[in-house]
């Protein structure tokens, strides 16, 4: 079965530090994998998505993320963190079921502080 | 485009009530998808469709109930309420070519 486990309820980071969030999956297919954002009171946002044709991706806000298949990672990174990123981060993987739904970690809470 | 649209923002049931949650899309994308989201537990899929007429059950189906009679239109019934079912919940969907979901705002639900 497919799924996806993302390391730490809650990640605590100055301002300007560099951010790392880890993600591991575990999927007997390739996988296509995401990262989604959620600010206080809303609904999700794409950060970026693994779909094969290139490990290390770049998304919206100055994130990315490197897929390791010998690791099963896709830890998302940002080099100099903003008060502005303080939210919920979500780590996913395409079901090879389910009509393609997603299956989600457990989320990660990033705060900032100044 | 609005893209993905719910209501309501929020409600607040007894237990044993009955309501509709709404989801509408207008990006034309066959493929919809019900979530709920619980503190700590990431999103867990309720239903999908794949297309107008087509549903099927997702990880944590009990309870709900869903039709897709149009392709833009995706509600999700609840037919007794129970204070297991306070959650938040998002509708998505995508197109078929692509793998991104787009999701909604979200309903958040308490039932007392």
């Amino acid at each position: 079965a497919q799924s996806v486990t993302q390391l730490g309820s809650h990640v605590s980071v100055s301002e300007g530090a560099l951010v790392l969030l880890r993600c591991n999956y575990s999927s007997s297919v390739p996988p296509y994998l995401f990262w989604y954002v959620q600010y206080p009171n809303q609904g999700l946002q794409l950060l970026l998505k693994y779909t094969s044709a290139a490990t290390l991706v770049k998304g919206i806000n100055g994130f990315e993320a490197e897929f390791k298949k010998s690791e099963t990672s896709f830890h998302l990174t940002k080099p100099s963190a903003h008060m502005s990123d303080a939210a919920e981060y979500f780590c996913a993987v395409i079901s090879n079921q389910a009509g393609t739904a997603l299956i989600f970690g457990k989320g990660t809470t990033l705060s900032v502080s100044s | 485009n609005a893209g993905v649209t719910q209501t309501p923002k929020f409600r607040i049931l007894k237990i044993g009530q009955s309501m509709t949650l709404q989801c509408t899309q207008d990006m034309n994308h066959n493929y919809m998808y019900w979530y709920r989201q619980d503190p700590g537990m990431g999103l867990k899929l309720i239903y999908y469709s794949v297309g107008a007429g087509i549903t099927d059950k997702g990880e944590v189906p009990n309870g709900y109930n869903v039709s897709r009679s149009t392709t833009e239109d995706f509600p999700l019934r609840l037919e007794l309420a129970a204070p297991s079912q306070t959650s938040v919940y998002f509708c998505a969907s995508r197109i078929d070519s692509n793998n991104e979901q787009f999701f909604g705002p979200g309903t958040r639900l308490t039932v007392l």
